[in-house]
């Protein structure tokens, strides 16, 4: 069972363009969001996060959105450029008795083409 | 600031076979994470330390994985004996604290290939 779900395994943008990245949840224990971005042969590096109290978090060319009514979220980047070509993952946080418990998507194969 | 040490960063052994992974975390990070990621899929919580003691390993199959951090800083993770479904990367993660809303930090990743 699927807690953390992205439904989307690639999407491809033109340089200059904006990127959507959606994730969907189930669990509505999650409170805290995250996204992080991953290259081949490294391991995945955190991009942004968010808490359930806000709707929105910016930073720099990276937006996250959070609707928590239809447990959905995106990561906006705005513009788009090639060395943005790499993996991102959703994650979703919730504690679970005395400790936080961080529940990955499938993740999103990104290609920004110049 | 240093980053999280894996090593080794490839293993290939026979299925039946014992191997074991070695992370060193951030200094001062109190949780520890081993994450299993099989090919198309996203990280899978394996085990997860605060300090030295296990606070969730409900995904690990005990019957052939083990894992320590025994004087919690360094941990190794064991699988013994492996099974080719095993091949895939492993990855440890520390953070500053179980309790708290913050990101984890990974490392590089060991992969596994079981043949």
């Amino acid at each position: 069972d699927q807690q953390v779900k992205q439904n989307s395994p690639s999407l491809s943008v033109q340089e200059g363009r904006i990127s959507i990245l959606n994730c969907d949840y189930t669990n509505s224990m999650f409170d805290y969001f995250l996204w992080y971005k991953k290259y081949p042969a490294e391991g995945p590096t955190f991009l942004i996060s968010i808490s359930s109290i806000k709707d929105k978090n910016e930073d720099g060319r990276f937006t996250v959105f959070l609707n928590k009514s239809a447990k959905h979220l995106s990561l906006h980047i705005v513009p788009s450029q090639p060395g943005d070509s790499a993996v991102y993952f959703c994650a979703a946080s919730s504690s679970q008795g005395s400790a936080r418990q961080l529940t990955f998507g499938s993740g999103t194969q990104l290609t920004v083409l110049p | 600031e240093a980053g999280v040490a894996q090593s080794p960063r490839y293993k290939i052994i026979e299925k039946r076979q014992s191997v074991a992974f070695w992370c060193n975390p951030i200094s001062g990070h109190a949780t520890l994470y081993w994450y299993q990621q099989i090919l198309g899929q996203g990280p899978k919580l394996l085990i997860q330390f605060q300090n030295n003691g296990v606070v969730d390993d409900s995904q690990l199959p005990k019957d052939r994985f083990s894992a320590e951090r025994l004087k919690g800083v360094d941990s190794t993770l064991k699988i013994q004996p492996a099974k080719l479904e095993d091949s895939a990367v492993y990855l440890c993660a520390s953070s500053l604290s179980v309790l708290l809303n913050t990101e984890a930090f990974f490392g590089q990743g060991t992969r596994l290939t079981v043949v």
